[in-house]
């Protein structure tokens, strides 16, 4: 059975630096194309970031470039994103996904429980 | 531009059937799609992919009372038998090479 447990969230105020992760299992990792993507409160999803099965490409949402930061340990089964220069519009849960292919860009198909963020002073 | 658009909200009685749009932005009629579905309070399930020529693939599972279908550039999500635990919000979503991009979801109301 597929597993994503994301971990990390909190309050954080504004200007300030969060790393989530999400461990995976129930897969082998390193098949698949992982993202995150968030929900701001009362809002609709919103694709963040996502990285390439072996790491070796990323992608990010104009929202969030030169800011996040998304990578994997494939040893550790483990998704991070890497949040710095928090803002309140970044105020949100952070569910980790998982593509559905083993190469190219796909569908998500698995989702995790997701892990709020709260950005506040 | 990639878009996905949905309307904002559907409903239909308890037994009934229902059946939610997402249409793709000109030039991308031949996408794929996904379905998600969204219950109040809880994280998206994906409920299925749904390809140009109507063909789908269902997650592990889900109940065949949900099925895909395509039009053009339109693609579908039915729900027959509308069970309680269907009031949901539902996404669809399409990528492209590194994005992801979803539709504004459509909350679907059980009378």
């Amino acid at each position: 059975e597929v597993q994503l447990l994301e971990s990390g969230g909190g309050l954080v105020q504004p200007g300030g630096s969060l790393r989530l992760s999400c461990a995976a299992s129930g897969f082998t990792f390193s098949d698949n194309a992982m993202g995150w993507v968030r929900q701001a409160p009362g809002q609709g999803l919103e694709w963040v970031s996502t990285i390439s099965a072996d790491g070796g490409y990323t992608y990010n949402a104009d929202s969030v470039k030169g800011r996040f930061t998304i990578s994997r340990d494939n040893s550790r089964n483990t998704l991070y994103l890497q949040m710095n220069s928090l803002r309140a519009d970044d105020t949100a849960v952070y569910y980790c996904a998982k593509e559905a292919l083993t190469v190219g860009t796909s569908n998500l198909d698995y989702w995790g429980q997701g892990t709020r963020v709260t950005v506040s002073s | 531009q990639l878009v996905l658009t949905q309307s904002p909200s559907a409903s239909a009685s308890l037994g009934a059937s229902v059946k939610l749009t997402c249409t793709l932005s000109s030039g991308h009629s031949s996408y794929a799609i996904a379905w998600h579905q969204q219950q109040p309070e809880k994280g998206p399930r994906y409920l299925m992919k749904v390809n140009s020529d109507g063909s789908h693939n269902k997650g592990d599972g889900i109940p065949d009372r949900f099925s895909g279908s395509s039009s053009g550039a339109e693609r579908y999500l039915t729900i027959s038998s509308l069970q309680s635990e269907d009031e949901a919000d539902y996404y669809c979503q399409t990528w492209g090479t590194g994005i992801q991009v979803f539709g504004a979801g459509t909350k679907v109301t059980v009378l």
